[in-house]
């Protein structure tokens, strides 16, 4: 059965800080990796997509990372803002299907 | 740049009663999805549309109907509603048929309560 478990489920962190999500999936067959930002009574809004090829991408102050091998992923927040309160959701993409992640919601405090 | 854009945001309904989601996008996307996203659990998909003129079961479909009406529009259908449709639905869409790799561009949701 296909699987995306992401941890924390929650983190809270202060303004200004960095902090790193962690996504372990088991999908097959597996082709790519994405992270979407989900603000609070929104819909998902696409960070990155990486293919298994790749090992990291960037977006701004978003950096994903990738390892295929051991089929983990890290989203890397740099100098958080308020805005970045969200819940992070990742998403592993197979042939003609995705599998969703529960998401980690974060909150950043001033 | 409306993007996707559902209709209405909240709605509360009776268990038996019928509804129909609304979702149409202005990107002139080839692809059309309906999601619901329960407390606990990953997004999962209803239904999809490849292309205008065909409709797929997702993971969940059972107590739902789709229409693709045209190439912007694909609506969802709740024809008797029951307390554990309760949840909240996004319409996406994405450029190409769903492959694994495409990017979807999401609606804001519609809370949809039964009670």
């Amino acid at each position: 059965k296909n699987q995306v478990e992401q941890s924390p489920q929650s983190l809270i962190i202060l303004e200004g800080k960095n902090c790193t999500l962690q996504c372990n999936y088991t999908v097959s067959p597996f082709s790519n990796l994405r992270w979407y930002k989900q603000d609070t009574g929104r819909g998902p809004v696409s960070l990155t997509i990486m293919t298994f090829s790749e090992n990291t991408k960037s977006n701004g102050r978003y950096t994903a990372t990738l390892d295929a091998d051991t089929k983990q992923s890290s989203l890397h927040i740099t100098a958080s803002q308020l805005s970045d309160s969200a819940s992070y959701i990742c998403v592993a993409g197979g042939y003609q299907k995705v599998t969703f992640g529960t998401g980690t919601k974060l909150q950043v405090i001033p | 740049n409306a993007g996707v854009t559902q209709t209405p945001k909240f709605q509360v309904l009776k268990t038996g009663q019928s509804m129909t989601l609304q979702c149409a996008q202005d990107m002139n996307h080839n692809s059309m999805y309906w999601y619901r996203q329960d407390p606990g659990m990953g997004l999962r998909l209803i239904y999809y549309s490849a292309s205008e003129g065909t409709t797929d079961k997702g993971e969940v479909p059972n107590g739902y109907n789709v229409s693709r009406l045209n190439k912007r529009e694909f609506s969802l259908r709740l024809e008797s509603a029951a307390p554990s449709q309760t949840s909240v639905y996004f319409c996406a869409s994405s450029a190409y048929p769903g492959q694994g790799n495409e990017k979807l561009f999401f609606g804001s949701g519609t809370q949809l309560s039964v009670l």
